[in-house]
């Protein structure tokens, strides 16, 4: 199963770019790569998810590099609304679960 | 866009007792439905995967017995805390997923927080 790894805390200035890493260097050629955030005490939020190419939404955009093994999480602006623990998921191939890692814990202040 | 209810918010029981909580996919039918668990300051853990009129698929290390799923229909699904103890006191969260187009993804209840007295 491909397995994700991402720094456990970040901070970001409010109004900031904030890039949020995620390796997972044993992803398979079929595997997504889902983002989910969670705010204290609610379930998780879908934010976006891509197979290889970028994507962009109103929420983040995407990388995935070329080779698949990592990719990178872009909220354009951040706002303090935007502190929760972020989780990097890469689908299972063949099945329907996420698995959720540890995640990235993002802390914006003003 | 999909909309998933799970109900109640919060529940307090005494041990020994039985839960249960529901999981509905209020605007799309769903096809599969997962079941998480969530301690203090750790990550989601997957329970179990459920299908429509099948039974569910645990996790390994997840007590089938204990924690009774019904998927009875494609806009619902049911986990029942059997027999609870003070260390089922946890966050339980659901998740569906629906067939197609923007129903495809995965959408996710708000929650329950179990506390077992």
């Amino acid at each position: 199963d491909a397995k994700t790894t991402q720094p456990p805390s970040m901070d970001c200035a409010e109004g900031r770019a904030a890039n949020l890493p995620c390796n997972h260097s044993t992803i398979s050629g079929n595997e997504y790569v889902y983002w989910y955030r969670q705010i204290h005490s609610q379930g998780p939020q879908y934010i976006i998810h891509g197979l290889k190419n970028n994507e962009t939404n109103e929420m983040a955009s995407l990388i995935i590099t070329e080779d698949r093994k990592s990719s990178t999480l872009i909220l354009p602006h951040a706002t303090l609304r935007d502190t929760a623990v972020y989780y990097c998921i890469v689908r299972i191939l063949n099945t329907d679960k996420l698995i959720f890692g540890t995640g990235t814990r993002l802390q914006v202040f003003p | 866009g999909a909309v998933v209810s799970q109900h109640p918010s919060r529940v307090i029981c005494k041990s020994g007792t039985s839960v249960k909580i529901e999981c509905r996919s209020l605007d799309f039918q769903a096809t599969t439905m997962f079941w998480y668990r969530q301690f203090p300051k750790q990550s989601l853990m997957l329970m179990a995967t459920s299908n429509e009129g099948s039974k569910a698929t645990y996790e390994q290390g997840v007590e089938k017995d204990k924690f009774l799923i019904n998927h009875a229909s494609l806009t619902l699904s049911t986990l029942t805390v059997t027999s609870a103890h003070p260390e089922d006191s946890s966050f339980y969260i659901c998740s569906a997923r629906g067939r197609t187009g923007a129903n495809y993804g995965y959408t996710f209840g708000s929650g329950t927080r179990l506390t077992v007295v």
